[in-house]
């Protein structure tokens, strides 16, 4: 069966330190990675994402991971981070198919709390 | 005006209550679903619909059922409440070509008593 580990549940850091949350996946062969957020008392939103190409994907609000196949990892890093990015982070992995076995499966998630 | 919207946003029931959520959306996608997030345990497939015909049990459906009303309505219900279902709910869709990006709607956070 498919699975997402995320390494960390709660990470604590000041503002402008770096950010690095693990992802790793069971799931063998072509996936699509997925890093989604959620803000506090806000619904999940796609932060970004990876199906093909450059390994390292960058996303929205200075976010970018880096897919490294031999690993099965999809860590998720910012260089500085800020105050707002204070929030939930969920790592999710899908076996793209047309068919009706639905395999998206998300994280536990990690918690970023920045202090100011 | 949000592209997935749900009701009620907050509701407090009772052990044995019948309850229903609902979700409807304007993004015109074929698919939808019904998670839900608890501590710890990230988010969790209940049931998910890829058209009007079609409804699938996710991996924690027990207890729960699903009507899928029209292209754009996704209801979840729980036929007798119970407080283990006390949980954060949301619904999301995704286009046909099944890329696997979700778009969530704000979440229903439901407390049984």
């Amino acid at each position: 069966a498919q699975s997402v580990s995320q390494h960390n549940h709660h990470v604590i850091l000041s503002e402008a330190a770096s950010l690095e949350l693990g992802c790793n996946y069971s799931y063998g062969g072509t996936v699509n990675l997925f890093w989604y957020v959620q803000y506090p008392g806000q619904h999940l939103q796609l932060l970004l994402k990876y199906f093909s190409g450059d390994p390292l994907v960058k996303g929205i609000k200075g976010f970018e991971a880096e897919f490294i196949k031999s690993k099965f990892s999809f860590n998720l890093r910012k260089p500085s981070v800020q105050w707002s990015d204070t929030a939930e982070y969920f790592c999710a992995v899908i076996k793209p198919t047309r068919s009706n076995d639905y395999k998206l499966s998300f994280g536990a998630g990690t918690t970023v709390t920045v202090r100011a | 005006d949000a592209d997935v919207t749900q009701t009620p946003r907050n509701r407090i029931t009772k052990t044995g209550k019948r309850i229903m959520l609902e979700c409807s959306q304007t993004k015109g996608h074929d698919r939808m679903y019904w998670y839900r997030q608890d501590p710890g345990l990230g988010l969790r497939l209940i049931y998910y619909s890829f058209d009007v015909k079609d409804i699938n049990k996710g991996e924690i459906s027990d207890g729960y059922s699903v009507s899928r009303q029209a292209q754009a309505k996704f209801s979840l219900s729980l036929e007798s409440a119970i407080p283990n279902q006390t949980a954060l709910y949301f619904c999301a869709t995704s286009d046909y070509l099944d890329t696997g990006e979700l778009f969530f709607g704000e979440g229903s956070r439901l407390t049984v008593l």
